[in-house]
C-alpha cells in the first residue's frame, strides 16, 4: 500500500487561488468517492476540510473546494489568506486490508 | 461532539511494546457510526494510517504494520487501545487516536496526539 502522491509544496500570494493534486490508483482514489482533505498547522492535530471528494463540513470556508477525476483528486483554495499557510493531506478509503491511505502532504506557503 | 483523550508513555525502549489508550467522552465506543483508529506522524514527516477497529470486532490494519499491531475496544471503559510490538527508532512518532466515520471514512474527531520516542 503506497502513499498517495502530492506535490511537496505550493505557494501563492494573498487573494490568489491554488490547487493541490493527490494522485492514487484504481485501488483507492479511483475506486471510491471517499477522498478527504485535512489541514494541519504546526503542533496541532489535523482538521477535516473536505470529505467525500467535494463536501465541506460545517464551519469550513467556501473558499475550500474538492474535486476528482480518475485516480487524481484535487483541493482548491481560493482567496488565499495568511491562516491558510499549513500542511495539507489528502486521504482515501482503500478498502481491502487497509482502511485508509494518506497522501504525502503538501506545504502551502502564503507569500 | 465526541472527545478523544489519549494516554500512555512517551518513552519506550527498543524491542518493547508500545501501548496507548484513547478514552471516548460525549459518545460511545459501541456506536455504529464510527470505527476507532490510530494514525501516526514521525517528526517532520507525513501522516500514516495504522489501523481501525469497530466495536463489533471488524478491523483493518496497515499491511506494513499488521504483524506488530493489536487493537482492541473496551466497551465497559468506553476506551480503545493500540499495542505495537518490537518497536524500533523508526516507530518514533506522534500517535493520534481518531474516529473514522463508518460511511464516509472521514475523521472529524482526533485525540490530542502523544509523542512516543523509542530510545534506550
Amino acid at each position: 500500500q503506497s502513499a498517495l502522491t502530492q506535490p511537496a509544496s505550493v505557494s501563492g500570494s494573498p487573494g490568489q487561488s491554488i490547487t493541490i493534486s493527490c494522485t492514487g490508483s484504481s485501488s483507492d482514489v479511483g475506486n471510491y468517492n471517499l477522498v478527504s482533505w485535512y489541514q494541519q498547522h504546526p503542533g496541532k492535530a489535523p482538521k477535516l476540510m473536505i470529505y467525500e471528494v467535494n463536501k465541506r463540513p460545517s464551519g469550513v470556508s467556501k473558499r475550500f473546494s474538492g474535486s476528482k477525476s480518475g485516480n487524481t483528486a484535487s483541493l482548491a483554495i481560493s482567496g488565499l489568506q495568511a491562516d491558510d499557510e499549513a500542511d495539507y493531506y489528502c486521504c482515501s478509503y482503500a478498502g481491502g486490508s487497509s482502511f485508509g491511505v494518506f497522501g504525502t502532504g503538501t506545504k502551502v506557503t502564503v507569500l | 461532539q465526541l472527545r478523544l483523550q489519549q494516554s500512555g508513555p512517551g518513552l519506550v525502549k527498543p524491542s518493547e511494546t508500545l501501548s496507548l489508550t484513547c478514552t471516548v467522552s460525549s459518545g460511545s465506543v459501541s456506536s455504529n457510526s464510527y470505527y476507532w483508529g490510530w494514525i501516526r506522524q514521525p517528526p517532520g514527516k507525513g501522516l500514516e494510517w495504522i489501523g481501525s477497529i469497530h466495536y463489533t470486532g471488524s478491523s483493518y490494519y496497515n499491511p506494513s504494520l499488521k504483524s506488530r499491531v493489536t487493537m482492541s475496544v473496551d466497551t465497559s471503559k468506553n476506551q480503545f487501545s493500540l499495542k505495537l510490538s518490537s518497536v524500533a527508532a523508526a516507530d518514533t512518532a506522534v500517535y493520534y487516536c481518531a474516529s473514522p466515520d463508518v460511511d464516509t471514512a472521514m475523521v472529524v474527531y482526533w485525540g490530542q496526539g502523544i509523542l512516543v520516542t523509542v530510545s534506550s
